[in-house]
């Protein structure tokens, strides 16, 4: 089956830091790759999509000058939080669709959990 | 607008009895329904979807779950639970297939023995 990988799998940071998640479909190329957050007890929350080659799409309430995301090519998606807080630590984790697959086909990769101090 | 209410955040069974985790969802138009598994240090997996065909859907490793409109529920079941079965699940919606996926805050299924 289709594997999506993530990077780095855990990450501490001091606050006022940057730091940046990959997101790799290894055995397919993913025309779009979605980013999801998820708190303590709390549910997913799709933070923004990111189509191959353009910007991103942001959901309502999602700084994107804080939570940048390159989609570079077929197999790589990054999310980078600039500046990060205490507030922004939580669990990162994506997602990729193949082209042509239907829409709610999504294949997600394990998770970041980000801890910023 | 979508939501996904999951009922119980844990939910113990012995192995060999049945498998239930609720699901109740509300959306404003024809929902997508999925239910996801979570094996610890791995990714969501698919288990299962509605798709607006039968009500009654059968997934992967023996579980099943049944589309009820009037109820605006999305069960999960499984007839005998098995030890590998202990991991956390998620029943999520989609506005009739669109991109966006809403989830529940999901449920750890413990199976003792």
């Amino acid at each position: 089956g289709a594997v999506v990988s993530q990077h780095p799998s855990w990450v501490i940071c001091k606050s006022g830091t940057s730091v940046k998640i990959e997101c790799r479909s290894l055995d397919f190329q993913a025309t779009t790759m979605f980013w999801y957050r998820q708190f303590p007890k709390q549910s997913l929350m799709l933070m923004a999509t990111s189509n191959e080659g353009s910007k991103a799409t942001y959901e309502q309430g999602v700084e994107k000058d804080k939570f940048l995301i390159n989609h570079a090519s077929l197999t790589l998606s990054t999310l980078t939080v600039t500046s990060a807080h205490p507030e922004d630590s939580s669990f990162y984790i994506c997602s990729a669709r193949e082209p042509g697959q239907t829409q709610e086909t999504q294949y997600f990769g394990p998770g970041t959990r980000l801890l910023v101090l | 607008a979508q939501s996904v209410t999951q009922l119980g955040s844990h939910v113990s069974v012995s192995e060999g009895a049945l498998v239930l985790l609720r699901c109740n969802y509300s959306s404003s138009v024809p929902p997508y329904l999925f239910w996801y598994v979570q094996y610890p240090n791995q990714g969501l997996q698919l288990l299962l979807k509605y798709t607006s065909a039968a009500t009654l859907v059968k997934g992967i490793n023996g579980f099943e779950a049944e589309f009820k409109k009037s109820e605006t529920s999305f069960h999960l079941t499984k007839p005998s639970a098995h030890m590998s079965d202990a991991a956390e699940y998620f029943c999520a919606v989609s506005p009739g297939g669109g991109n966006k996926l809403t989830f529940g805050t999901g449920t750890q299924l413990k199976v003792e023995l």
